[in-house]
């Protein structure tokens, strides 16, 4: 069975600095998909980025990029120039791609407070 | 505008009482899916549905039901079987049971009176 670890349960970073969140994943699979959802206070799940595991180039979008090594099954988050509005709960998730978007499992998730 | 529908934002049970949590989307999407938050926790699947009229139990599915007699709509109902029913439910879609992007609801908050 798949699991996603995110080893660091709360972070903070200042207004407009830059900040790395964790996380490392099991599996036996070859190919598969792997997310990072952010989790305002509203508690909306919104999709922040996503890596195809046959892709060696990593995902950006905007000031969110991941640092994908597949050897090591880490994919970890980094989000630039950080915001008061990336205020969240970030949650890490991993699907194979046989079988569908049930097979999604999420990592614990990461408390991130962007202070002023 | 396109997207998912959860209702009500907060629901009280009382001990033996079945509720059900609705959700609609306008998506046109085939499949949907119930997640259910606990502090602390990941999303774990409750139930999902690939296609209408047909629905599939997923990870924690025992004390709840669903139905899906309309492509929009997947209400789960959370049954007196449930011990443990306060939580944070998510109901999401995705294009069809394939596609790995999923869009999210708001979510309801049950608590047991």
């Amino acid at each position: 069975a798949q699991t996603v670890t995110q080893s660091q349960p709360e972070m903070s970073v200042q207004e407009a600095e830059t900040v790395t969140l964790s996380c490392t994943y099991d599996t036996s699979e070859n190919n598969y998909y792997l997310f990072w959802y952010k989790q305002p206070p509203s508690r909306q799940m919104i999709l922040v980025i996503r890596q195809e595991a046959y892709k060696q180039q990593n995902a950006t979008e905007n000031r969110f990029s991941v640092n994908f090594q597949k050897a090591a099954k880490s994919f970890s988050l980094k989000i630039s120039d950080s915001q008061l509005g990336d205020t969240a709960m970030y949650f890490c998730a991993f699907s194979p791609t046989q079988g569908g978007s049930e097979k999604l499992v999420f990592g614990k998730g990461t408390k991130l407070t962007v202070n002023p | 505008d396109g997207g998912i529908t959860q209702s009500p934002k907060y629901l009280f049970r009382k001990e033996g009482q079945n509720v059900t949590l609705s959700c609609e989307q306008n998506l046109n999407h085939d499949a949907m899916y119930w997640y259910r938050q606990d502090p602390g926790q990941g999303l774990r699947l409750i139930y999902y549905s690939q296609i209408v009229n047909d629905f599939q139990k997923g990870d924690i599915a025992e004390g709840y039901s669903v139905s899906r007699e309309k492509k929009e709509s997947f209400p789960l109902t959370v049954t007196s079987a449930q011990k443990n029913p306060t939580a944070f439910y998510l109901c999401a879609s995705s294009l069809n049971w394939a596609n790995e992007k999923l869009f999210f609801g708001s979510g309801t908050q049950l608590s047991v009176l």
